[in-house]
């Protein structure tokens, strides 16, 4: 089994400012890593991913994340935030070696950019 | 681009009546998934189905039952709903091979 644990609820940040949201995950097995932002009653939209290969990957909106086999860690960064990035970040896992690709998620955390 | 499609997009119910949920998925996409979300909680995995067929079950009440059609198209049906079924449910959709899962807007069910 997987569990995924985002290490801060609540993130504030001014608007400019470099940010860094924090995600650890836990399995027995090989995982694919996801970053996904929620905006405020929206649906999901996925920011990036890793599935093989460099470990530094890059997604939309300028957003960045660096999966850490050792530290089984994928924090995700950007080096300057925007007022429009303020929104609910959910990291999640599937398992490599499964048939359907569910996701399991973390907690969220919510980035409030302030101006 | 076409995206995965749900409906209704807001729905309210009295507890202990039926509810049903549709999502469309994305052309070509093979899999749909379904999630619940809480408030203030993160999306949880219900139900999965590959191909017409249930490919995965997750924390998913009895009084719950989903179904993937030959058009793909998925319904999840809610019987002798709760409070506590009050949530956002998602559905999101791939393809054969693919891991990236795409998510429909969301289908907001509030029990009274």
């Amino acid at each position: 089994a997987q569990s995924v644990t985002q290490l801060d609820s609540q993130v504030p940040v001014f608007e400019e400012a470099p940010v860094e949201l924090r995600c650890n995950y836990s399995s027995s097995v090989s995982v694919y890593l996801f970053w996904y932002v929620q905006y405020p009653n929206q649906g999901l939209q996925l920011l990036l991913k890793y599935l093989s290969g460099s470990t530094l990957v890059k997604g939309i909106n300028g957003f960045e994340a660096e999966f850490n086999k050792s530290q089984t860690s994928f924090h995700l960064r950007k080096p300057s935030v925007h007022i429009s990035d303020t929104a609910e970040y959910f990291c999640a896992v599937s398992d490599v070696s499964g048939n359907t690709g569910k996701l399991i998620f973390g907690q969220g955390t919510t980035l409030q950019v302030k101006p | 681009a076409a995206g995965v499609i749900q409906s209704p997009r807001h729905l309210i119910k009295e507890k202990r009546e039926t509810a049903t949920l549709k999502c469309y998925p994305i052309p070509r996409h093979d899999t749909v998934y379904w999630y619940q979300q809480g408030p203030g909680q993160d999306p949880q995995f219900l139900i999965s189905f590959y191909e017409k067929m249930q490919s995965d079950k997750g924390s998913i009440p009895d009084r719950f039952s989903a179904q993937q059609f030959s058009d793909y198209h998925s319904e999840l049906n809610m019987s002798s709903l709760e409070l506590g079924d009050s949530a956002l449910y998602f559905c999101a959709s791939s393809r054969t091979g693919s891991r990236e899962q795409f998510f429909g807007p969301g289908t907001r069910l509030t029990v009274l």
